[in-house]
C-alpha cells in the first residue's frame, strides 16, 4: 500500500471550514484514498473515500488533485465534535490477495482541534 | 452506533493472567478484524478472520490468538500478560474480506497491573 503524509496537528476555528491535506505521491491507478478519524479513544469511525473524482457525503468532501499525488478533506462547518485525529488511508480494492494484505493501515494522523 | 459489539468495555489484571476479548460484529459482516493501539500511539493490526477462515496477521505476538466462530462472533486471547500489553483493543467488521469501510467497536481497554 502507498504511504501517506498528513501534517501532525491542525487547528480550526469552529464554524469555519476545516481543510485537511494527504499527501500520498506514491499512489497507484488502483488505490483509493479512504479517511477515518478517532475522537479521543472511541473507535475509528469511516468518514469518506474516492478513487478519482471528488466525493462528497454528510459528513465532509474529499478532494483529490489530478494527478493524485494529493488530496484534502473537507468538513465544511467545523464543530468541536469534529476535534479528533483523522487519518488518511490509500488501499486497492483488490479481490483476495494470498499475502494477506486486506488490512487498513493507519498512519499517525492529523490531530484536528477545533477552537471555539 | 457502528453496530460492532465489543465486551468488555475494561479489563484489570495482572500479570502473567490469561484473558479473553469478545467482538461482535455487525448483522451480515463476515470478516473481523483486531487492532491493538497502546497509550499515545496508533493504530496497529492485529489479525483478520474472514467466514471462520484466518486472513491477515499484522504484528500479532506468539501470546496472543484468535478464532472467529461459526456465528461469526471473534474472540482475542491474551496469556502471560505483560505490562506493556496494557491498550486499547479494537475490532472492526466489514461485509467482504476486502472491503475496507470497516465499522469499528468501542474498544476493551486493557490494564494489566
Amino acid at each position: 500500500d502507498a504511504k501517506t503524509t498528513q501534517p501532525p496537528s491542525m487547528d480550526c476555528a469552529e464554524g469555519r471550514a476545516a481543510n485537511l491535506p494527504c499527501n500520498h505521491s506514491t499512489i497507484s491507478g488502483n488505490e483509493y484514498v479512504y479517511w477515518y478519524r478517532q475522537i479521543h479513544s472511541q473507535g475509528p469511525q469511516y468518514i469518506i473515500h474516492g478513487l478519482k473524482n471528488n466525493e462528497t457525503n454528510e459528513m465532509a468532501s474529499l478532494i483529490i488533485t489530478e494527478d493524485r499525488k494529493s488530496s484534502t478533506l473537507i468538513l465544511p462547518h467545523a464543530t468541536l465534535r469534529d476535534t479528533a485525529v483523522y487519518y488518511c488511508i490509500v488501499r486497492a480494492l483488490i479481490t483476495y490477495d494470498p499475502r494477506g494484505n486486506e488490512k487498513l493501515t493507519f498512519g499517525t494522523g492529523t490531530r484536528l482541534t477545533i477552537i471555539p | 452506533d457502528s453496530g460492532v459489539t465489543q465486551t468488555p468495555k475494561h479489563l484489570i489484571t495482572a500479570t502473567g493472567q490469561r484473558v479473553t476479548l469478545r467482538c461482535s460484529p455487525r448483522s451480515g459482516d463476515l470478516s473481523v478484524y483486531w487492532y491493538q493501539q497502546s497509550l499515545d500511539q496508533g493504530l496497529q493490526f492485529l489479525i483478520q478472520y474472514y467466514n471462520g477462515e484466518e486472513r491477515a496477521k499484522g504484528n500479532i505476538l506468539e501470546r496472543f490468538s484468535a478464532q472467529q466462530f461459526p456465528d461469526l462472533h471473534s474472540e482475542l486471547n491474551l496469556s502471560s500478560l505483560e505490562l506493556g500489553d496494557s491498550a486499547l483493543y479494537f475490532c472492526a467488521s466489514s461485509v467482504t474480506d476486502v472491503n475496507t469501510e470497516a465499522f469499528f467497536g468501542q474498544g476493551t481497554r486493557l490494564t494489566v497491573v
